[in-house]
């Protein structure tokens, strides 16, 4: 019930393109969904988060969708380029309290010129 | 640089030794969170502290201990090392006890065990 499963391990795009990563969880008490980016040699920095009273979030070029009945989400790279190359991290918890971040295993994204 | 200052950067020790890890958080966060992230595990939370009491714990090994100090700078500790602890290991601070304060980490301590 604790565990939150991600999908691809690795993704190659090509630029401009978009970058799809998705998530699962099992736990319905969960109630904020954050995603990370790490870059190689630093730790995971928050990218964008959600709550499960909405089903998308937008900010610039990332967006995450948010489905409560499927138990899913996902984040979504628009115009994808060569920076967002980095590993990405779907993390669930309910959100108060001494609660901890539950991982994804990660997505290690490439994008190619 | 994220504010949490985690050191040392890396570490090389031998099975059955015992070392200390060391993060400061960022400046007013009361939490500390340890995680180890390992190739085929992903980020796996060890442990949770806030404003130097103990809150919550992972699958964090009886080798392993840690604590925050009066001055929240916390210490993860790690003895009889075997081959199978060598990882990064993250500390994490945000400025209240719930993830919903958003997680910062720091970049990490490398530690291999020879």
């Amino acid at each position: 019930q604790q565990q939150v499963k991600q999908s691809p391990q690795s993704l190659i795009v090509q630029k401009g393109g978009i970058s799809i990563i998705n998530c699962a969880y099992e736990n319905t008490a969960f109630d904020y969904f954050p995603w990370y980016q790490q870059f190689p040699g630093k730790g995971p920095a928050l990218l964008i988060a959600i709550r499960p009273d909405v089903s998308e979030k937008k900010e610039g070029r990332f967006t995450i969708s948010f489905n409560k009945s499927a138990k899913q989400f996902s984040l979504h790279i628009m115009d994808s380029q060569p920076g967002d190359s980095a590993t990405y991290f779907c993390a669930a918890s309910r959100g108060g309290g001494y609660n901890k971040l539950i991982f994804g295993a990660g997505t290690r994204l490439a994008v190619h010129p | 640089d994220s504010g949490v200052t985690q050191t040392p950067k890396h570490l090389i020790t031998a099975t059955g030794q015992r070392v200390t890890l060391r993060c400061s958080p960022r400046s007013g966060d009361l939490s500390v969170y340890w995680y180890q992230q390992s190739l085929d595990q992903g980020l796996q939370f060890l442990i949770q502290y806030y404003n130097g009491e103990e809150r919550a714990k992972g699958n964090i090994l009886e080798r392993f201990s840690a604590q925050q100090f009066p001055d929240l700078h916390s210490e993860l500790n790690l003895s009889s090392l075997e081959l199978g602890d060598s990882a990064l290991y993250f500390c994490a601070s945000s400025p209240r006890a719930g993830p919903n304060y958003g997680y910062t980490f720091g970049s990490g301590t490398r530690l291999t065990v020879v």
